[in-house]
Order: C-alpha cells, then sequence, then structure tokens
C-alpha cells in the first residue's frame, strides 16, 4: 500500500513569487495535515483539512493556504514568498479526524533565494 | 498555552549502551502522545501513540512510557542503526492538531 506522497521532492523560488505543494494521502485517509519544518526548529503546525473544509489554522499568515480536493489528495499554496519561508514542508493524513497515529510523507524542501 | 520539551537535545552512545530519552509536556487536556522517529532529510515514521498514564508500548529496542506530566522513550542495547532525531507530540483535547516538541538527535556509535 502506498504511503503519504509529496511532490515536487524540492523547489528553488524566488523571493516574492509564490509556489505551489502537493499530497496524496494513504488511500483510505480523509484527513490531510501540513506542517513546517525549519532548519532548528520543530514541526510547527500549519492547516488541517477534512472532507474538503480547512478544519483548523496554524499561526501563520494568510499567505499560506490551501485546499483538498474531491480525492483527499491536497495542495499547500505559499504566496508573496519570503527567505524565511525557506523550510521542509511535511504532510501526513490519518483515517479519522483525530489526528491518531498519522502517518508523514518525505516533504517537499523549499528554497527562497 | 500546549508545550512540549525534550531532552537532552543531543545523545551520544555507544553501541549497547542503553538510555532513554525524555519527552515533558503542558497541554490542556491530553487525547494522546506520539513518539516519530525522522532521518536527516525525511519525513517523520511513526513509532507509538501512548493516551493514559501507565501506559507502556514496545518495539524492538524501544520502550515508550507515560505518566501524568511526561514521556520516556527507553532504548536499549541501541545499535548505529538507532541513529535518529526522536520527536515527541501531544495531540491537546482541543485544537485538533500535533504538538510538537524540538526533539532529540540521537548518535550511536560502534
Amino acid at each position: 500500500e502506498a504511503g503519504v506522497t509529496q511532490s515536487p521532492t524540492h523547489l528553488i523560488k524566488t523571493r516574492g513569487q509564490q509556489a505551489t505543494l502537493r499530497c496524496s494521502p494513504i488511500s483510505g485517509h480523509t484527513s490531510v495535515y501540513w506542517y513546517q519544518q525549519a532548519l532548528g526548529l520543530g514541526l510547527q503546525f500549519l492547516l488541517w483539512y477534512d472532507e474538503g473544509e480547512e478544519r483548523n489554522r496554524g499561526n501563520f499568515p494568510p499567505r499560506f493556504s490551501g485546499r483538498q480536493f474531491p480525492n483527499y489528495s491536497s495542495e499547500l499554496n505559499v504566496n508573496a514568498l519570503e527567505l524565511e519561508d525557506s523550510a521542509l514542508y511535511l504532510c501526513a493524513s490519518s483515517f479519522l479526524p483525530a489526528n491518531t497515529e498519522a502517518f508523514f510523507g518525505q516533504g517537499t524542501r523549499l528554497t527562497v533565494v | 498555552e500546549d508545550q512540549v520539551t525534550q531532552s537532552p537535545e543531543a545523545l551520544r552512545l555507544q553501541e549497547g549502551e542503553s538510555s532513554s530519552l525524555n519527552c515533558s509536556y503542558t497541554v490542556s487536556g491530553l487525547r494522546g502522545l506520539f513518539w516519530y522517529r525522522q532521518d536527516p532529510g525525511k519525513g517523520p515514521e511513526f513509532l507509538f501513540t501512548l493516551y493514559s498514564a501507565g501506559e507502556e508500548k514496545e518495539k524492538e529496542r524501544l520502550k515508550a512510557t507515560l505518566t501524568k506530566k511526561e514521556s520516556f522513550l527507553h532504548i536499549t542495547a541501541p545499535k548505529p542503526e538507532d541513529s535518529a532525531t526522536y520527536l515527541c507530540a501531544v495531540h491537546p483535547e482541543y485544537g485538533n492538531k500535533l504538538v510538537f516538541g524540538a526533539g532529540t538527535i540521537l548518535r550511536v556509535k560502534s
């Protein structure tokens, strides 16, 4: 069974541009979570989607947004990129919207230059 | 505010030298405590979920325990392949998200 898959693996953008990151959850999982892991920092919660709706949001500015599609895959968009947005962006999915035993993808390494 | 503190920040062990990692937490109601292993440049790999004080879970050389204020990850006779960053996270009662600690970097030398 395929795990959580994220694309692209690496992404290099220029300050001010927009980045789009994609996530496909484990088959049967309806909840998708996005986390940011900046160098030297712990994982910070970004967004939670369940059944196509945004259910919870972390302490990030509105230029971090996303959506969940009918097939439960998800997209994270970061507008007006800043240098400090450089980080590993991790997607996780779970079967129930209780984050129990959430499984993570390999992440997208975003570098803003 | 929900908070997770892991100690030590880094730990160097000789192969076979058992030790423990600590995760202390303050949270408004605990729905679950999670341990993950993360290798460099990769996503966290799920290890354990603990739900109530007194609960213990084991997997190979790892054993996780939980009290009302902290959790321990005991590593028995570690091997070099156990080298990784170990992350602890709590699921608060309110707000469906995981709050992570900064992690403990474990290095096991042969």
